[in-house]
């Protein structure tokens, strides 16, 4: 079945250590999102690839960083955790940049910071 | 700024007692308004959209309605197991990749 895949489900890492999640998508789809979703909270847009080209929401801090090497993955990099990143992270595609196109999630990778 | 609140933040059924969710929504220009379903520990499954005032969409228990103001996620005769999260969000003229998250409803259907 197409879908989007997320690896690791979980990651526990330590303070400041540099962590990487992956998402791949057998969708085809030209756009790839990375939300931030806390407990009780709802998902927060961090960025987003459309092709290669690459969109930081203004409010995303920069020790997140994203690569999009090829169609089908698209890589988020934390380069020095902190406690407040503790999080469900969720890659989500959709067909194109347009109004009205449905964004699909992968099931999402749960961060723990130690 | 576009926002989404959803009500109430949790509800308990009883197997069988149908009810409601609701969607208010503050948004310019509505181009359309996603209904999402999510379990513990998953990312959010896609479930409905709506586009329109008025137009409504029906998927086994569930129906979705909207107004220029609200949507309604109506549960008929609910099981255990479509308890979830439910999570709806809206997208606004000119903001192709934004989707402005409500909070969610987190329902919970007791056998």
């Amino acid at each position: 079945d197409a879908m989007v895949i997320q690896n690791p489900r979980y990651q526990v890492t330590q303070f400041g250590k540099p962590v990487t999640l992956s998402c791949s998508q057998t969708l085809n789809h030209n756009v790839m999102y990375w939300y931030q979703q806390k407990s009780s909270q709802a998902p927060k847009l961090l960025f987003h690839y459309y092709d290669k080209d690459f969109n930081n929401e203004a409010d995303t801090p920069d020790n997140f960083q994203s690569r999009r090497p090829n169609t089908s993955f698209c890589f988020l990099d934390i380069r020095s955790p902190g406690l407040g990143d503790a999080a469900m992270y969720l890659c989500a595609t959709s067909r194109e940049l347009l109004v009205q196109e449905t964004q699909y999630f992968g099931p999402g990778t749960r961060l723990l910071v130690l | 700024e576009d926002q989404v609140t959803q009500s109430p933040e949790a509800l308990r059924l009883q197997e069988g007692e149908s009810s409601s969710l609701n969607c208010s929504y503050t948004v310019s220009g509505l181009r359309g308004l996603f209904w999402y379903r999510q379990d513990p520990g998953k990312g959010p499954e896609f479930l409905f959209t709506l586009y329109s005032a008025g137009e409504e969409k029906e998927k086994e228990r569930l129906k979705a309605t909207l107004t220029k103001k609200e949507s309604f996620l109506h549960i008929t005769a609910p099981k255990p197991e479509d308890s979830a999260t439910y999570l709806c969000a809206v997208q606004a003229a000119g903001s192709a990749r934004q989707l402005t998250f409500g909070s969610g409803t987190q329902l919970t259907v007791l056998p």
